[in-house]
């Protein structure tokens, strides 16, 4: 039980240039969200989803787009990179109904754009 | 949409005492309160959590208490160890399908040994 993974770890872009952060899970949450947490800052929802084809804007959507066509996996895709996309990049996922509805997070994906 | 506000930013404490953060919120209608540990490179992590039907919830050293009428929450922490050290975020939440969580700025807690 792998929980939630990230991919990649790390990675610098070149300003202009796309790219897919990748996000699975293997709990069967039906809740995942992307975030972002800028240095010394606290975490920013990007976009959210509550099942398979349905998505959601958070407070920080300008930039990013999403999909999620099955349970599992919910990437997130940069257009355009541009420096002040510099961060840190959280997946989660959360339960919903039991006593501990909670969010659970994946490792994180540094992305440096220069 | 909510806000939530956190103090202080940064907190020193000796080793052995104890250590509080403060929270409020602005929309009446949040119901769930998690509190999150992040080390150092690391994920968040939930450390504890309390729902607004209650107004205490203990695990050990660690406490969270919440005021509904003043929409505020805090963490506290006793008998304060050195891996203690963290940032330590708190959120707020309407616990129903997929609603988000609103997070805090974060406070940078350090354990002076």
């Amino acid at each position: 039980n792998a929980g939630v993974t990230q991919t990649p770890k790390f990675r610098i872009l070149k300003i202009g240039q796309s790219m897919t952060l990748q996000c699975t899970q293997d709990m069967n949450h039906n809740y995942m969200y992307w975030y972002r947490q800028d240095p010394g800052m606290g975490l920013k929802l990007i976009y959210y989803s509550v099942g398979a084809g349905i998505t959601d804007k958070g407070e920080v959507p300008n930039g990013y787009n999403v999909s999620r066509s099955t349970t599992e996996d919910f990437p997130l895709r940069l257009e355009l990179a541009a420096p002040s996309q510099t961060s840190v990049y959280f997946c989660a996922t959360r339960t919903a109904g039991g006593p501990t509805d909670t969010q659970y997070f994946g490792p994180g994906t540094r992305l440096t754009v220069l | 949409g909510e806000n939530v506000e956190q103090h202080p930013s940064t907190l020193s404490v000796q080793e052995g005492d104890s250590a509080v953060i403060k929270c409020t919120y602005s929309d009446s209608a949040s119901n769930y309160f998690p509190w999150y540990k992040q080390e150092l490179g690391k994920r968040p992590q939930l450390i504890i959590d309390i729902r607004s039907n209650v107004g205490e919830k203990k695990d050990q050293r660690i406490a969270v208490t919440l005021n509904k009428t003043a929409k505020h929450f805090s963490l506290h922490i006793t008998e304060t160890q050195p891996e203690d050290s963290a940032v330590y975020f708190c959120a707020a939440s309407i616990w129903s399908a997929g609603n988000q969580f609103y997070f805090g700025t974060g406070t940078s807690l350090t354990v002076i040994p």
